[in-house]
């Protein structure tokens, strides 16, 4: 059983039509949850870390927000600069400190 | 500040060779992670270096190792190199091993073994 699933696992949108990207996870022990944006050929990008349920980050046009089992990446009113592969993480009691990452959702943003 | 740099880019080799890869992370940080990244499997985790000892490993065959140096810089070595070892090989820093802390990617090394 995948222990940290993404979906979808791509995404169409227009320029300006805001959508969320979903990270869900089934360890116990979240000691964090990260989310990276990876461009083509290119190393992940840090965005966010987020440590507790309820806890929410912003940053331009991006909102991550975390539930006990769940967190969303909320992107307002996307530009094509935004097509990327958003990737999330789990730090978790049970992996040690690694980082265990989801498949990633590739967003493709049409101008 | 500079990021973590990765050498080489690319490299191809060929079955059977070895290869290593070279790190070098932020100033400053002590932590370095290797990951192995493929369509099909994703970000996997190789291992983890702090303070010259190996923290943490994954699931992956002896056959892939590393090592870290006092200044924090890492390399690790694949030997007896299988088509399948394709991949891109991404190194990743923080500050330290502890709970919580960002890590920070380079940019990747794009090994093909032919």
């Amino acid at each position: 059983e995948d222990q940290v699933t993404q979906s979808p696992e791509a995404l169409r949108l227009q320029e300006g039509e805001s959508s969320s990207l979903n990270c869900s996870y089934t360890v116990s022990g979240l000691r964090g949850l990260f989310w990276y944006r990876q461009d083509p050929g290119k190393g992940p990008e840090f965005l966010f870390t987020l440590y507790s349920a309820g806890e929410e980050k912003e940053k331009e046009r991006l909102k991550a927000t975390l539930t006990k089992k769940e967190s969303f990446l909320h992107i307002t009113a996307p530009k094509p600069e935004d097509s990327a592969t958003y990737l999330c993480a789990v730090q978790a009691e049970e992996y040690g400190n690694k980082l265990v990452f989801g498949a990633g959702t590739i967003l493709r943003v049409k101008s | 500040k500079a990021g973590v740099t990765q050498t080489p880019r690319y490299l191809i080799k060929t079955r059977g060779q070895q290869v290593t890869l070279s790190c070098s992370p932020i100033s400053g940080h002590r932590s370095v992670s290797w990951y192995q990244q493929t369509p099909g499997q994703g970000l996997q985790f190789l291992f983890e270096y702090f303070s010259e000892t190996q923290r943490n490993k994954g699931n992956f065959p002896g056959r892939f190792s590393g090592r870290q140096f006092s200044n924090s810089r890492s390399e690790m070595n694949v030997s007896t190199l299988e088509l399948g070892d394709s991949a891109l090989y991404l190194c990743a820093s923080r500050s330290g091993p502890g709970v919580g802390s960002e890590q920070y990617f380079g940019p990747g090394t794009r090994l093909t073994v032919t």
